[in-house]
């Protein structure tokens, strides 16, 4: 079955960097684009960027260009996302989604907390 | 930029049907989703290409898109179907977008 297993979260302070990871098993990572989506304490789920199965395209929600990179290593079947210049507002729970059945999010892992914070 | 509008909230009595509404520019020329989130739990996928269900996901569960809203219906709703609901969609300008979610509560 499915499991997508994030790691990498914590406390950092703002204008730090954190690097998260996601690593996919039960599928054929190679196969499938990857997402990030958040949620903040409380809110609603913000999508935050998404690569295609190849790595050749990548989309990002206009609050984080520039500051955040997604990337993907299939020999490690793992996606990343690379968080520069973090701000107050990117604490979230991070999840990372598989692309599912005509393009929604069809796999979601248990997500992992980031807390911007002096 | 794209933005997708719900109802904060939703109530509905058990075996009752429960209509989740999600609006947005020309909604209906695009595909929706819908998610399930129950507290402290990821989200599930229940509804995809306006219609569709995953495997797994209760035949109560059913959806359409059109003009420019798309509407969750959950038919003979039960206690266990008590969640935050949200749509998605996907557009040019903004990429994913999800909806400002619907937080449903059996009475």
């Amino acid at each position: 079955q499915v499991q997508l297993v994030e790691s990498g979260g914590g406390v950092v302070q703002p204008g730090g960097s954190l690097r998260l990871s996601c690593e996919a098993s039960g599928f054929t990572f190679n196969n499938y684009g990857m997402h990030w989506v958040r949620q903040a304490p409380g809110k609603g789920l913000e999508w935050v960027a998404y690569i295609r199965d190849d790595g050749s395209n990548k989309y990002y929600v206009d609050s984080v260009k520039g500051r955040f990179t997604i990337s993907r290593d299939s020999s490690k079947n793992t996606l990343y996302v690379q968080m520069n210049s973090l701000r107050a507002e990117d604490t979230a729970v991070y999840y990372c989604a598989k692309e599912g059945p005509g393009g929604g999010l069809g796999s979601w892992g248990q997500g992992t907390l980031v807390t911007v914070s002096s | 930029s794209y933005e997708l509008t719900q109802p904060p909230s939703v109530s509905v009595s058990p075996g009752q049907t429960a209509s989740i509404t999600c609006s947005g520019n020309k909604l209906g020329n695009k595909y929706a989703c819908w998610y399930q989130q129950k507290p402290g739990q990821s989200p599930v996928l229940v509804i995809y290409q306006d219609i569709k269900r995953p495997s797994g996901i209760p035949e109560r569960f059913s959806g359409s898109n059109s003009g420019n809203t798309a509407t969750l219906t959950i038919s003979g709703t039960q206690a266990m179907d008590e969640a935050d609901y949200y749509c998605q969609a996907w557009d040019s300008s903004t990429a994913y977008v999800f909806g400002t979610g619907t937080k449903v509560t059996v009475l």
